[in-house]
């Protein structure tokens, strides 16, 4: 089945120093790529939606120059925090859509867990 | 808009107790609804879905049927395992909407204890 691998499972940086996070479609091509952002006993919230080779569409309240996505390629796309803060840290999932699978498209990453210090 | 509702936990059952996770949903058209599980520190993993009104997911025990007349997708489990214990998320997808992204509930922790 379809695999997203995203890296690092977990991450801890100094305030005031940027974090990317990657996820890669292993053997498939990831034409619609999502960003979640999970708090404490929360939710997804969802981010922003990338399509390859086009800008980021972010979710409103989201920072878009605080969280840089990048989804250069069909198979590799991106989240960079830049200069991170405390309140930035959470732990953030991706997901991949391939599209023309219908409901059975959607498949998750790992997650990763930032801690700022 | 869309929205998912689930209800709130923690839930703590016995070993092969029966579980029920309640879902609503609203939906400008006619999503797809999903149930996910997210096991300690890790992503998420589908663990059923439900394309049209009155299919039925099933996965590993699990079951939710969709409801339309009562917007719902309850998920249920005869006898529950301690190796169930999760956070249990209900999503939607309403790609007649123009967007496939998944509309997630606020998660329901469930602890099985032995």
């Amino acid at each position: 089945g379809a695999v997203v691998s995203q890296h690092p499972s977990w991450v801890i940086c100094k305030s005031g120093t940027s974090v990317k996070i990657e996820c890669r479609s292993l053997d498939f091509q990831a034409t619609t790529m999502f960003w979640y952002r999970q708090f404490p006993k929360q939710s997804l919230m969802l981010m922003a939606t990338s399509n390859e080779g086009s800008k980021a569409t972010y979710e409103q309240g989201v920072e878009k120059d605080k969280f840089l996505i990048n989804h250069a390629s069909l198979t590799l796309s991106t989240l960079t925090v830049t200069s991170a803060h405390p309140e930035d840290s959470s732990f953030y999932i991706c997901s991949a859509f391939l599209s023309g699978t219908g409901v059975n498209g959607y498949t998750f990453g790992s997650g990763t867990r930032l801690t700022v210090v | 808009g869309n929205s998912v509702t689930q209800m709130e936990g923690p839930v703590t059952l016995s070993e092969e107790a029966f579980l029920t996770i309640n879902c609503t949903y609203t939906a400008t058209g006619y999503p797809s609804l999903f149930w996910y599980v997210q096991y300690p520190g890790e992503g998420l993993q589908l663990l059923l879905k439900a394309t049209k009104a009155d299919d039925k997911g099933s996965n590993k025990g699990f079951e939710a049927t969709y409801r339309k007349e009562t917007t719902s997708f309850h998920l249920e489990k005869g006898s529950v395992q301690v190796s169930d214990s999760a956070v249990y998320f209900c999503a939607l997808s309403d790609s007649g909407a123009g967007s496939y992204q998944l509309t997630f509930g606020k998660g329901t922790k469930l602890s099985v204890i032995p």
